[in-house]
């Protein structure tokens, strides 16, 4: 069974780093074509995609948020972080990490998300 | 403003059919075959329902499926039950930056 599980803090202040971890199970991010990607909602918005690793550490990023994204993977402990510096309120959102296997090219499983506000 | 275009809102009967548009342009949409439709109920995360534009993974009902003409992909579901109330996404692979674009998303009222 796939699983994937997102945690990190539910409160952080204006200009702090956020730092996201996204754990999983059921697959290896090792497995050529596997790719883990994290996306956002702001409360009552829409999804936002917002970075993704593959399987050969090859990483990508949403334009208007490159400078301030890191995303690395652990995959000895199975683990995907993502870090967003200079955090704002308009930060604030549901952070979810999902998997991109080869075979669908889609996001197939999801994470439970996890809410991140942030206040000023 | 979200890169591809879905109606903010319909709605439909139980057992009718609905169906939702998702638009976008010749760099999306219209140059791949990586549109996927995404089901999220209040409080949930995102649920894949369609991928590749008209698949369906396993365990997903035959009364969702997809399609696409040009730039404009479309998500229809017959025989509306009342747990089909959710919002739904379009969501396509690009190669312009953002790799994915998703939709504004779809509230589906089922009367």
């Amino acid at each position: 069974q796939v699983t994937l599980e997102e945690s990190g803090p539910a409160l952080v202040k204006v200009t702090q780093t956020l730092t996201l971890t996204c754990t999983f199970s059921g697959f290896s991010l090792s497995t050529s074509g596997m790719r883990v990607s994290w996306i956002r909602q702001p409360p009552g918005k829409a999804l936002e995609w917002l970075a993704r690793i593959d399987w050969d550490d090859d990483k990508f990023y949403a334009a208007s948020l490159k400078t301030r994204l890191t995303i690395s993977k652990d995959t000895s402990k199975n683990q995907v972080v993502l870090v967003l510096t200079n955090m704002d309120p308009v930060d604030t959102a549901t952070y979810y990490c999902a998997r991109i296997p080869t075979a669908k090219s889609a996001f197939d499983i999801w994470g439970q998300g996890t809410m991140v506000t942030v206040s000023s | 403003q979200s890169a591809l275009t879905q109606p903010a809102s319909v709605s439909g009967s139980p057992g009718q059919s609905i169906t939702i548009s998702c638009t976008g342009t010749n760099s999306d949409v219209g140059n791949y075959n990586y549109v996927s439709w995404y089901q999220q109920h209040p409080g949930k995360a995102p649920k894949l329902i369609i991928y590749e534009v008209s698949n369906r993974p396993s365990g997903v009902s035959n009364r969702f499926s997809g399609s696409k003409s040009g730039n404009t992909a479309s998500l229809t579901i017959s025989g509306l039950q009342t747990e089909d109330e959710a919002a739904y996404y379009c969501s396509s692979y690009t190669t312009s930056s953002p790799n994915w674009l998703f939709g504004g998303g779809t509230k589906l009222t089922v009367l």
